[in-house]
């Protein structure tokens, strides 16, 4: 069964240092997001892409979050730098198209000291 | 804004136990209403997924309803097994934007 990669899995990082979630979609789906989920709470969207271009980046923090999806596949969301708040697991999804049921990796938590 | 809200936040019942989880969000304006489980450490997978012209959807022992006019949304889980513990979150989808607004969450616990 198709899933939805991400890695790594867990990361340690001080404040101030950079860090870059990795995730690569189920095949042939258009549509991918990025998400925060802080202990305890539902998960936020960070960013939505629609093939390789942003549809929403509303809530994403641009002054020290940055998100691609360069060829419209697997998608790079980068940190820098990183700061004590950013602690959390953070969680791609993807699904065909919009308006369609989202498939959601594993997750990667981060933390950070 | 949407708001999410779910309660109860953690339910313990024995197994075997009929339950009800609820959610209720604030803007009936939604396009669909998802429930997902996550167990500890874990992404989200996908339970039902109501659209907004449905009442309820129903997936083996899982039940799901919707009344957009009250902004609610049950879970109805029958028949409980231990391998049903892990947390439910619920999640709209507007009919303008189309990401999802997710509830905190209920943590089920299931006794053998």
């Amino acid at each position: 069964e198709a899933e939805v990669a991400q890695s790594p899995r867990y990361k340690i990082t001080e404040k101030s240092q950079a860090v870059a979630f990795w995730c690569d979609p189920i095949s042939g789906h258009a549509t991918l997001y990025w998400y925060r989920q802080i202990l305890g709470q539902g998960p936020e969207l960070l960013v939505q892409f629609q093939d390789e271009s942003v549809v929403d980046d509303s809530q994403l923090p641009k002054d020290r979050f940055s998100a691609e999806r360069l060829k419209g596949v697997d998608s790079t969301l980068k940190i820098q730098p990183a700061e004590l708040g950013d602690s959390a697991m953070y969680l791609c999804a993807s699904s065909p198209r919009t308006r369609n049921i989202q498939y959601f990796g594993a997750g990667t938590r981060l933390s950070v000291l | 804004k949407q708001e999410v809200t779910q309660i109860p936040a953690a339910l313990s019942v024995p197994e075997g136990e009929n339950l009800v989880l609820n959610c209720s969000f604030t803007d009936s304006a939604i396009y669909n209403l998802q429930w997902f489980r996550q167990d500890p450490g874990k992404g989200l997978t996908s339970l039902l997924l109501i659209q907004s012209s449905q009442r309820e959807q129903t997936s083996g022992r899982l039940n799901a309803s919707l009344d957009k006019s009250s902004g609610r949304s049950t879970l109805y889980i029958a028949a409980s097994q231990p391998g049903d513990s892990a947390t439910y979150l619920c999640a709209s989808e507007g009919t303008g934007a189309n990401n999802l607004f997710f509830g905190t969450g209920t943590r089920l616990t299931v006794i053998p």
